[in-house]
């Protein structure tokens, strides 16, 4: 079965510091891994997928098979970054997606 | 254009007793996704239902279950409520690729 890990429940980082959300995924084969937001009062939303290889926000994600892993990276916080992160893997398209338990990031002004 | 909407907002029921959730999808889209998200487990899968019928099933018992309709809005059915189905159920849509969530239902069982 997948299983998606996020170590950390909860991310304190400064305004303009360096941000890493981990995740590491157990899936052998070769998943899709995505990444979901949700911000204060509001749905969870699709942040990024690594297919894309696109940045959203600034955020950016790369796959590492090696590690298996699929961190979330920011140069530098944001206020508004303030939310909670949940790493999210797919074994076969978005039928049966498997998420982590979420990280909530705190970004201190 | 509309989301994904989900009724109730919030529910309290008691043990033993049966619940049903809903969801109408984003006009367009023809699969409906269910998720629990119980306090410190994350979001776990439920159901996906596809063009009227059940396609996959996570690791759920028996007792939750659900259908789609003709419009592609779906029901989620719980029988014999128990205290740790106390969770927030969302419902995700889509057509081909992303799932676009709702808000959800809050459902506490005492």
């Amino acid at each position: 079965a997948q299983r998606v890990t996020q170590p950390e429940k909860l991310l304190s980082v400064f305004k303009g510091a360096p941000v890493e959300l981990k995740c590491n995924y157990s899936y052998s084969g070769s998943p899709e891994l995505f990444w979901y937001v949700q911000y204060s009062r509001q749905r969870l939303q699709l942040l990024l997928r690594h297919i894309s290889r696109e940045s959203i926000k600034g955020f950016t994600a790369d796959l590492n098979k090696g590690e298996t892993s699929f961190h979330l990276k920011k140069p530098f916080a944001q206020e508004e970054d303030s939310a909670m992160y949940y790493c999210a893997s797919n074994s076969g398209g978005y039928q049966k997606v498997t998420f982590g338990i979420g990280t909530k990031l705190q970004v201190i002004p | 254009e509309a989301g994904v909407t989900q009724s109730p907002t919030h529910l309290i029921k008691t043990r033993g007793q049966q619940v049903t959730l809903r969801c109408s999808p984003i006009s367009g889209h023809t699969s409906v996704y269910w998720y629990q998200q119980a306090l410190g487990l994350g979001l776990q899968f439920l159901l996906w239902y596809d063009e009227g019928e059940e396609r996959n099933r996570g690791n759920f018992p028996p007792r939750f279950s659900g259908r789609q309709f003709p419009n592609y809005s779906s029901e989620l059915n719980v029988n014999a409520l128990e205290l740790e189905d106390s969770a927030l159920y969302l419902c995700a849509s889509s057509f081909v690729g992303e799932q676009f969530f709702g808000p959800g239902t809050r459902l506490t069982v005492l």
